[in-house]
Order: C-alpha cells, then structure tokens, then sequence
C-alpha cells in the first residue's frame, strides 16, 4: 500500500530543470523518502533518499518540506534520457524493508 | 557499486513447464532478496522476500508452490515459475539489500517471461 502520491505524467524541455513533486502526508518520524526511476524495459535505478535534510548527488537533488509531508526531486538539466517513470516511495529506517511501489510519475523530456 | 545481475533477460517457454530465473548480487552481499513483477502499464508488485538460508515470505495472493525461491548464498538467488501458463507472462525483477539500515535495494534489469 503506497504512502505517497505523485501526478500521473509531466512534461519537461530538454535542457531545463524537471521538478518532480511527492506527497506523503502521513509519513513516520523514522521512515525516509526514496526515489526511484524506470527507464522502459529495465528495472528500477536508485536515485536518492533523504530523511528530512535536503540532499544532493550526481544525479539529482531531493528538497524535503519542514513538515516532511512533501518532497520534491529535482532533475537539475534534463536530457531525452531522463525519460522514465519515476517512484517516490517511504520506507523504514531499520533493517531491509521492503520497497512498495505506486503509480509513480511518467516524465517525458522533449526536444 | 552495488549491481544485480539477472538472468536470463527474457525466456520463451511453452504453457506446463518451468523457468529458472536468477539473481545475482556481483559486487555486494545481499542478506535479503526481494522478487517482484509488473505487468504491461502497471507499477512493480512485490511477489516475495528472501533472506539468506532462510524459507521466503510471500506476499498475500502470491502462491508459493508455483513460484519457488530459493536464496542458498548471499549472492544469489533463484526464482522458478512451476508449470507456467500464458497468465504467467510479465516482467520478473529482483533485488537485494545488504542489510544495512538505510541503504537502497538495488534492482536487476528484469526477466520477460512469456509462456506460449
């Protein structure tokens, strides 16, 4: 049963920041935002995580709202190959939790 | 780092008999494997977990003596599809987890089952 909710699809320009936004209203004090993509026919990529300071990597930077009930990933220059379903899921902190995915966000980078 | 290896990529079979699909963690020790599957246009299904050495747990409709795993070594895992059947068909994926708090599963590149 998934705890967030994302748009069904979203449009971005090549070149341009894509922002991917995610609630999860009723998420726990010891559960972390994960972001995963699926690029078709493959299996999903770890993106980032984050608990409730902003984080940043190589591929893209995670902005988690005060209250924790909502996030944003930020592609920061999108490329034709960012195209791809991307998940935002909750997990917990401890051990090997599974990962429950939702319906996720179908990103398209046009030309 | 951290790369799982699926094999076989996709697999043909015929409606009675079986397929063996495996699961290896190339680079990492995966002390829990998780299996799920995605149908055309819909999101991944956890199927089941395994830990190492240890009987998996099936999520709720999933029937655990058609689909057996086995997770013998921290570095493979297997999942065998018994007498498949054409609703069987669907892309198999798993992935592993080092155990450790905090850090991500990390996924293979899927197996496409379709049973004639």
């Amino acid at each position: 049963d998934a705890k967030t909710t994302q748009p069904p699809s979203m449009d971005c320009a090549e070149g341009r920041a894509a922002n991917l936004p995610c609630n999860h209203s009723t998420i726990s004090g010891n559960e972390y935002v994960y972001w995963y993509r699926q690029i078709h026919s493959q299996g999903p990529q770890y993106i980032i995580h984050g608990l409730k300071n902003n984080e940043t990597n190589e591929m893209a930077s995670l902005i988690i709202t005060e209250d924790r009930k909502s996030s944003t990933l930020i592609l920061p220059h999108a490329t034709l190959r960012d195209t791809a379903v991307y998940y935002c899921i909750v997990r917990h902190i401890q051990g090997a939790q599974k990962l429950v995915f939702g319906q996720g966000t179908r990103l398209t980078i046009n030309p | 780092g951290a790369v799982v290896s699926q094999h076989p990529s996709w697999v043909i079979c015929k409606s009675g008999t079986s397929v063996k699909i495996e699961c290896r963690s190339l680079d990492f020790q995966a002390t829990t494997m998780f299996w799920y599957r995605q149908f055309p246009k819909q999101s991944l299904m956890l199927m089941a977990t395994s830990n190492e050495g240890s009987k998996a747990t099936y999520e709720q409709g999933v029937e655990k003596d058609k689909f057996l795993i086995n997770h013998a070594s921290l570095t493979l895992s297997t999942l065998t599809v018994t007498s498949a059947h054409p609703e069987d068909s669907s892309f198999y994926i798993c992935s592993g987890h080092t155990g450790t708090d905090n850090s991500p599963l990390h996924f293979g590149n899927g197996t496409r089952l379709t049973v004639t």
